[in-house]
């Protein structure tokens, strides 16, 4: 059973940080990553998928990695801002797509 | 277009109602799911519908009847909810139910059983 975790459960940052969000599973038979956004009470909003045989992709100031041999991936979000509050979601595609709790970011003005 | 239309937004309902959540794409994906997330948890997998026909049922209480008419649409039958049923359902498309597809949610019904 694919288990998906994510390290920190919160942060909270200064304006203009770099941060990187941390993103591991247990099963590395998967077909894809998908990181995505939650804002409080709403839906998801897909921000970044990386496919098995891709090692990362980017999509402005957000850079997402995987190595599917360590089980890990990571989203790196430069220069932060307070519009990045939000909830980051990784999820993992095996035969269905597997949430992890998410990581809770803060960013003060 | 990668939207996907759930209505309505929120729902109150009693125990003994029967009611319905509907979602809506017109992406041409031929996978729609259904999740349900309570507060400050991820989103749990409840029905998979690979070209309207259902592929998946995590072992979802009766009481929750999916339907997807076309494929287009895709409907949550409610009726006999428990109060430990009030979460957000979410639903989600993607081209199809395998390899590489990236999958796309609507902004969720919030439901309240009372």
């Amino acid at each position: 059973k694919q288990e998906v975790t994510q390290i920190p459960a919160a942060l909270s940052v200064p304006e203009g940080e770099n941060l990187v969000l941390n993103c591991s599973f247990t099963d590395s038979a998967i077909y894809n990553l998908q990181w995505f956004r939650q804002d409080p009470g709403k839906g998801l909003t897909s921000l970044l998928l990386i496919q098995s045989s891709q090692r990362e992709q980017t999509s402005g100031r957000l850079n997402a990695s995987l190595d599917k041999s360590s089980g890990r991936s990571t989203l790196y979000i430069a220069a932060s801002q307070p519009g990045d509050s939000a909830t980051y979601l990784c999820a993992a595609y095996g035969n269905k797509l597997v949430f992890g709790a998410g990581t809770i970011l803060r960013v003060k003005s | 277009d990668t939207e996907v239309t759930q209505t309505p937004k929120h729902l109150v309902m009693g125990m003994t109602n029967k009611k319905s959540l509907k979602c809506e794409q017109h992406m041409g994906h031929r996978a729609m799911y259904w999740y349900k997330q309570k507060a400050k948890k991820p989103p749990e997998l409840m029905f998979v519908y690979s070209y309207e026909k259902l592929s998946i049922n995590e072992s979802v209480p009766s009481r929750f009847s999916p339907e997807c008419p076309n494929s287009s649409l895709l409907n949550l039958h409610l009726h006999a909810l428990q109060p430990e049923d009030s979460a957000l359902y979410l639903c989600a498309s993607s081209q199809e139910r395998s390899v590489n597809t990236e999958a796309f949610f609507g902004q969720g019904t919030r439901l309240t059983v009372v």
